[in-house]
């Protein structure tokens, strides 16, 4: 079956641009996450989803981050204004139950880089 | 001091070579426990959970000691496609995994 999908692979941007980036989680998967990870480092976790209620936002670094699960399937990671230090690879992690106790299946992640 | 702490490595082993990795976590209330495994520039894959009660899968062995706030992973016989980072998460509260940095193993010839 199709795993977590997520979209652009790679974002190239401007410093000072909006980007939006896109996940699909797995069908039918209640919870969804959203990491952070710089290069050398472990992912970082930046906010979870229960279907379309935002439970968790506390790892946001800035206002100029902000995500949204409007149906509780598909979501977008929005940053505003984007900055040299916004570049990372951008995670999407999905799992079947609340509370994210289980598996959580990753998708392959959009590298965002920020010139 | 970060949350969940492993030694980065390199490991560099060469195949049919156990190799062990050591995790510490800092907090307490910390309720499950994971490795999962990363390779270049692909996306984390869960291993194994880790149960205090120690759990086996084929060449891998984890465990967990709570009282020490302690994991590790146990991999025997190294197989060249074991060459990859291992990550240590903890799973606090409410789904938020918490990534160590990873340590990196190269098994070679």
């Amino acid at each position: 079956g199709a795993g977590v999908s997520q979209s652009p692979r790679y974002k190239v941007a401007k410093r000072g641009q909006d980007v939006a980036l896109r996940c699909d989680p797995i069908s039918g998967h209640v919870s969804l996450f959203w990491y952070q990870q710089a290069l050398g480092q472990g992912p970082e976790f930046l906010t979870y989803f229960q279907n379309e209620a935002q439970l968790d936002k506390s790892g946001l670094p800035s206002d100029r981050f902000f995500a949204e699960r409007p149906e509780g399937s598909v979501s977008t990671l929005k940053i505003q204004r984007t900055q040299q230090e916004d570049s990372a690879v951008y995670l999407c992690a999905s799992s079947p139950t609340s509370g994210g106790y289980n598996e959580q299946f990753f998708g392959p992640g959009t590298r965002l880089t920020v010139l | 001091r970060k949350e969940v702490e492993q030694d980065p490595g390199p490991f560099n082993v060469p195949e049919g070579a156990t190799v062990a990795f050591n995790c510490t976590y800092s907090n307490s209330a910390s309720q499950s426990f994971f490795w999962y495994r990363q390779d270049c520039r692909k996306e984390p894959k869960l291993l194994m959970s880790v149960y205090s009660s120690g759990n086996e899968d084929g060449r891998f062995t984890a465990q967990l000691n709570r009282a020490s706030q302690y994991i590790s992973l146990l991999i025997r016989d190294s197989k060249l496609s074991d060459s990859a980072t291992y990550l240590c998460v903890v799973n606090n509260a409410g789904g938020k995994l918490t990534f160590g940095t990873g340590t990196r193993l190269q098994v070679t010839l």
